[in-house]
């Protein structure tokens, strides 16, 4: 069974530019997160799905942060303008009520905002 | 406020050795994941504790959780240098979200 797939794995941009991260669940899994890791710290819950719909967004900074899962799938994740705060590894993960809702994380996106 | 507390936040120890990595937690839960990171990789899933009581072993790693404490503990056993790593456990408080503990660096030293 195929993992959690993001990309890309790396990126590096100046502030107040926009970037773009792509996470494909692994396949059946109904839920699905992005977190935020900044370095030396444990990762912090953005934003959860079930299927296309929003679960919970409250600690998504939504004045610059946006996500969507159009078809229940594939989920996109983007910063506009990014600030250099925002230089972290943006983890997506899935679960699914048949694997006790364990949640397998993805290899994750690393950005710098320079 | 949902919290969870790692110690040491730090740990270095010598191969050979036994030590025990905490983590506590605010309010009830009983499903807590323990986690595993190399340096630039992602969380690697170690163990997943689903009720008061349990117990879960994998080679020189064992997980328990007490939920009436709200402790659950990460005991290594003879460390070898192939442990090295940061662990981090987290809390499902019952709403299918991960609050994640500050982390624990170990190093092992041969």
């Amino acid at each position: 069974e195929a993992g959690v797939a993001q990309s890309p794995r790396y990126k590096i941009i100046e502030k107040r530019q926009s970037v773009a991260f792509w996470c494909n669940p692994i396949s059946g899994h109904a839920t699905l997160y992005w977190y935020q890791q900044i370095l030396g710290q444990g990762p912090k819950l953005l934003i959860q799905f079930q299927n296309n719909g929003v679960v919970d967004d409250s600690q998504l900074p939504k004045d610059r942060f946006s996500a969507e899962r159009l078809k229940g799938v594939d989920s996109t994740l983007k910063i506009q303008p990014a600030k250099l705060e925002d230089s972290a590894v943006y983890l997506c993960a899935s679960s699914s009520a048949r694997t006790i809702r364990e949640q397998y994380f993805g290899p994750g996106t690393r950005l710098t905002v320079t | 406020e949902l919290k969870v507390e790692q110690n040491p936040l730090f740990l270095s120890m010598q191969e050979g050795k036994n030590y025990t990595i905490y983590c506590n937690y605010s309010t009830t839960s009983d499903r807590l994941y323990w986690y595993r990171q190399d340096p630039g990789k992602s969380l690697e899933s170690l163990f997943v504790l689903l009720s008061n009581g349990a117990v879960k072993q994998e080679g020189r790693l064992m997980a328990s959780l007490d939920t009436k404490a709200r402790l659950s503990t990460l005991h290594i056993t003879a460390a070898v240098h192939d442990l090295s790593a940061t662990y981090f456990c987290a809390v499902d408080f019952g709403n299918e979200k991960l609050t994640f503990g500050t982390g624990t660096r170990l190093t092992i030293i041969p």
